[in-house]
């Protein structure tokens, strides 16, 4: 079973601190991903990263930044916390496309059990 | 622009069957998932469609219709612990051919009541 592991469960960080969300997964899968998940509006995508040292941008890269300098291993950083970034932080992982034949594509996303940031 | 929609709330009697359903307009169709997700937990991956039809896995189905931008989810002999959240996923056009992007619905909150 695939296992994506996030660093902490729950989180308090004062307005203006700088947070570091941890992600790790153990399956060797080259793609991963930020969400938050917010009531009413679903997951949204924050950044991915489909190799080590290759990030993109997703829907809502604002406020945030990602490393990953090993493959099992992605990270969130929140530069200056504020209180609108208060949610439920999801990584996921999964194969690459490129991994599986093309009549399939077959790649569904793992995650992790999030983390409950609150920015007070 | 690229949506999804999904009713909001969904309730259903134990024992019976539920169809949930989802419509998308995406740039690009490359598949489309559905994921459970109960409160507090992380969503878990329920079925995949990318051709046309009718896929079946136990007591969970789920149907495309790729001309109409449509898929449902079909949950029978529903159970009390199958009250959860059902996200409907979607695979829009492939980035570099190899990233797998997913754009969510909001999800259909399903109780299941006695």
């Amino acid at each position: 079973d695939v296992k994506v592991t996030q660093s902490s469960r729950y989180l308090v960080k004062r307005t203006g601190e700088k947070v570091f969300l941890e992600c790790v997964q153990d399956m060797d899968h080259e793609n991963m991903f930020w969400y938050r998940q917010d009531p009413g509006l679903g997951l949204r995508l924050i950044y991915f990263s489909y190799d080590v040292k290759m990030k993109e941008k997703g829907d809502i890269p604002e406020g945030y930044s990602v490393s990953r300098e090993k493959k099992e291993r992605f990270s969130l950083i929140l530069e200056s916390a504020s209180t609108n970034q208060t949610s439920m932080y999801l990584c996921a992982s999964s194969l690459s496309l490129l991994a599986l034949a093309q009549d399939s594509y077959n790649s569904p996303l793992h995650f992790g059990n999030g983390t409950r940031l609150t920015v007070t | 622009g690229q949506n999804i929609d999904q009713p909001t709330e969904m309730t259903a009697t134990e024992g019976a069957i539920v169809q949930i359903n989802c419509t998308y307009q995406t740039s690009g169709f490359n598949g489309l998932f559905w994921y459970q997700q109960h409160a507090g937990e992380a969503p878990t991956f329920l079925s995949y469609n990318v051709l046309d039809g009718l896929e079946e896995k136990g007591r969970f189905s789920s149907f495309l219709s790729r001309s109409k931008g449509y898929s449902y989810l079909l949950l029978k002999e529903l159970q009390m612990k199958d009250s959860a959240s059902y996200l409907c996923a979607v695979r829009g056009s492939l980035y570099g051919g190899a990233t797998n992007k997913l754009i969510f619905g909001t999800g259909t909150l399903l109780a299941v009541q006695p």
